[in-house]
């Protein structure tokens, strides 16, 4: 069956440094392609999405490129903030239900 | 803000007891989710409801049922809760009609059985 797999955290970067956060997947066919963010006591929040091969979402500096021949969806910042910390999710639509990774926590130390 | 709201947010209940937990949308959204987060799994699909009393199974179903008899409201109950369906709950909806629309989700229900 389908599925998401994503770099285990928690990963912790000083304010400024370059992220990303790896995101695999294994799926029948070109599923759309989210990347969820969730706040300490919060819900997901989508941050970004890419609905077909080459696609590249962006929102509030970050971005990730829908890979087909490497079947991955990367998630990466430039520079990052404190205000960056939470824990984010890759996931894939598979007929209109969610399949998310685990999760990778990010803390950004000042 | 999709208009989402969960209740309670918190609940702490025993062993063998039933619980229903109920998601609210203000809008007329014909797609509901209702999924557990656990530490190490991400979010897993529980139970969704493409319309008014039409609902099907996700991938961890078992020892809950659901009901929508409006098409704002979906309930997630627990028959007979267990230890091991201490989680956190969120409901989603899906407000394209779309099936690779995005989903949005509600604040969560905090949930633990002793």
């Amino acid at each position: 069956g389908n599925s998401v797999t994503q770099m285990e955290g928690p990963v912790t970067l000083s304010e400024e440094a370059f992220l990303t956060i790896n995101c695999t997947y294994t799926a029948t066919g070109y599923p759309s392609l989210f990347w969820y963010v969730q706040y300490p006591g919060e819900g997901l929040q989508l941050l970004l999405k890419a609905t077909k091969a080459d696609d590249k979402g962006s929102n509030k500096g970050f971005e990730a490129t829908y890979r087909k021949e490497t079947t991955s969806f990367h998630l990466e910042k430039g520079s990052v903030q404190v205000s960056d910390s939470a824990v984010y999710f890759c996931a894939l639509s598979d007929e209109g239900k969610l399949i998310f990774g685990q999760g990778t926590e990010l803390s950004v130390k000042p | 803000d999709a208009g989402i709201t969960q209740s309670p947010r918190h609940k702490v209940t025993e062993t063998g007891t039933p619980v229903t937990l109920r998601c609210h949308q203000t809008e007329n959204h014909r797609y509901m989710y209702w999924y557990r987060q656990d530490p190490g799994h991400g979010l897993r699909l529980i139970h969704y409801s493409y319309g008014v009393k039409d609902t099907d199974k996700g991938e961890v179903s078992d020892g809950y049922s659901v009901s929508r008899s409006k098409t704002e409201d979906f309930l997630l109950t627990l028959e007979s809760a267990t230890s091991s369906q201490t989680s956190v709950y969120f409901c989603a909806i899906r407000t394209s009609g779309s099936l690779e629309g995005e989903q949005f989700f509600g604040p969560g229900t905090r949930l633990t059985v002793l």
